[in-house]
C-alpha cells in the first residue's frame, strides 16, 4: 500500500535553529517524492521534488531508499518559514498519477 | 498565467442539497485532479480526469459524488444530497500533457454542510 507518514503534527523551533521535518513512505516501486508548503492564506505550492536535487529557500531533502525517508531540512530557520508542510509521493510520472499526501506538519518558527 | 482557479472559495449547503465545485486548470493543462482534505487530515485523492474522460476515480465515494471535465469549460465536482461528513476543503490540481511535470494546486473550496 502507498502511504506517507509525517510523525510530527507540530514542530516549533527558534529562529536560527536547524529544522528537520520528517517524512517516511511506503511504496512498491520507484516513487517520486515531493514537499509541498502552504503559507497562511495561500494555496498549496511545490517546495521541492527529489528528482530536481535542488535547494529552495534554503531547504533540502534527500531521498533515502534504504530507510524509505525523505526528510526536509534547513540549517537556519527563518520566521517566514512558518507554514504547513506536506510530504507527498506519486508514481514515476507525477503528472499522470495521483499524489499521496502525509497529514502534514505545522512548522512554527519563534523569534 | 492565472494559475488554477476554483470557485466558489466558500460554499455553505444544508443537508440534502447539492454542491457544485468548479475548477479551471492552468492554461495548456489537460489533466485535472480533485483532492479532499478533512479536518486534521492530509489531502486525499478523489478523481483524475482528462478532457471528456475519467481516468481514475478510485478515490471517489461510490454514491452521491460525480466529476466531469468537458471539452469546453471547467471541471465540475458534484456532490448530491450533501451530508455533514462532506464538510471539507476540496482542492483541484492540474498538470500539462506528457506526465513529466508536477501538479499545480488551486486555492480550494471550503464546503460547509449545516
Amino acid at each position: 500500500a502507498q502511504r506517507v507518514t509525517q510523525p510530527e503534527k507540530l514542530l516549533s523551533v527558534f529562529k536560527g535553529a536547524p529544522v528537520e521535518l520528517k517524512c517516511n513512505y511506503s511504496y512498491s516501486g520507484s516513487p517520486e517524492l515531493f514537499w509541498y508548503v502552504q503559507y497562511s492564506r495561500q494555496r498549496l505550492q511545490l517546495l521541492l521534488r527529489h528528482i530536481s536535487r535542488e535547494s529552495i529557500k534554503g531547504f533540502t531533502a534527500d531521498l533515502n531508499k534504504g530507510e524509505t525517508s525523505f526528510h526536509l531540512k534547513k540549517p537556519f530557520a527563518q520566521e517566514e518559514d512558518s507554514a504547513m508542510y506536506y510530504c507527498a509521493l506519486s508514481g514515476p510520472h507525477s503528472g499522470n498519477t495521483p499524489l499521496v499526501f502525509g497529514k502534514g506538519t505545522r512548522l512554527s518558527v519563534i523569534a | 498565467n492565472a494559475g488554477v482557479m476554483q470557485n466558489p472559495r466558500h460554499l455553505v449547503r444544508r443537508r440534502g442539497q447539492e454542491a457544485r465545485l468548479r475548477c479551471s486548470p492552468m492554461k495548456g493543462h489537460s489533466h485535472v485532479y480533485w483532492y479532499r482534505q478533512l479536518p486534521e487530515e492530509g489531502l486525499k485523492f478523489m478523481v483524475y480526469l482528462q478532457k471528456e474522460n475519467i481516468i481514475d476515480e478510485s478515490g471517489m465515494p461510490k454514491e452521491r459524488f460525480s466529476a466531469e471535465f468537458p471539452k469546453e469549460g471547467p471541471s465540475i465536482l458534484r456532490i448530491q444530497q450533501v451530508v455533514r461528513g462532506d464538510s471539507a476543503a476540496y482542492f483541484c490540481a492540474s498538470s500539462p500533457p506528457g506526465g513529466r511535470d508536477t501538479q499545480y494546486f488551486g486555492p480550494g473550496t471550503r464546503l460547509t454542510v449545516l
